[in-house]
């Protein structure tokens, strides 16, 4: 089946480790998202790339890295110097043009102890 | 800057009709879409506006108006499953990105 994998579900790191969440497509898109939900809020654009091995920082990237090596996979790290990592992370990939849908893993919800 | 307002919450009665409003800065827009989220989950995509007027896929509709920088998302013959989170999203001339608004958290009651 095709679609967007993102492991674990839930994650407990922690405060001071960096923890990195994986992203997996085989939709054979070229962009990938990244975005933070924190409850209540609607979705905040972290990183995105558009074609291997380029990307861009969103609104929020203080504290994440990204990497795009392959052009099925998008890692993300929440380092140590993201002063408030605890949220659900989305991972989205479209055909990249900016009127293609965007469609969404199933999240991972981090817990910083 | 590119703000999107919608309500934050609504209610409405099981078999009822609802609108859902969202309005945005018209300056190099794009096109709008609307997405739904259950708690705890992936938004899951409902619709696509670029040109003005109604877009209808069964039981949920979608406006739009470029000028007024206004939509909206109309769901009838409410039932208890369509209890979610309403993502209004807005994809600018920016290059891929898409801002999302805050989302309408909808309850529906029996």
């Amino acid at each position: 089946d095709g679609g967007i994998t993102q492991s674990p579900k839930y994650l407990f790191r922690k405060e001071g480790q960096n923890v990195t969440l994986s992203c997996e497509q085989n939709l054979n898109h070229d962009a990938m998202y990244w975005y933070r939900q924190d409850p209540g809020q609607g979705l905040r654009l972290i990183y995105y790339s558009q074609i291997v091995n380029d990307f861009q920082k969103g609104d929020i990237a203080e504290g994440y890295s990204v990497s795009r090596e392959k052009k099925e996979s998008f890692p993300l790290t929440v380092t140590s110097a993201q002063k408030n990592p605890t949220a659900f992370y989305l991972c989205a990939s479209s055909s990249g043009q900016v009127t293609d849908t965007q469609y969404f893993g199933p999240g991972t919800r981090l817990t910083v102890l | 800057g590119q703000n999107i307002d919608q309500p934050t919450e609504m209610t409405a009665t099981e078999g009822a009709i609802v609108q859902i409003n969202c309005t945005y800065q018209t300056s190099g827009f794009n096109g709008l879409f609307w997405y739904q989220q259950h708690a705890g989950e992936a938004p899951t995509f409902l619709s696509y506006n670029v040109l003005d007027g109604l877009e209808e896929k069964g039981r949920f509709s979608s406006f739009l108006s470029r000028s007024k920088g206004y939509s909206y998302l109309l769901l009838k013959e409410l039932q208890m499953k369509d209890s979610a989170s309403y993502l209004c999203a807005v994809s600018w001339n920016q290059g891929g990105k898409l801002i999302f608004g805050q989302g309408t958290e909808l309850s529906v009651k029996p």
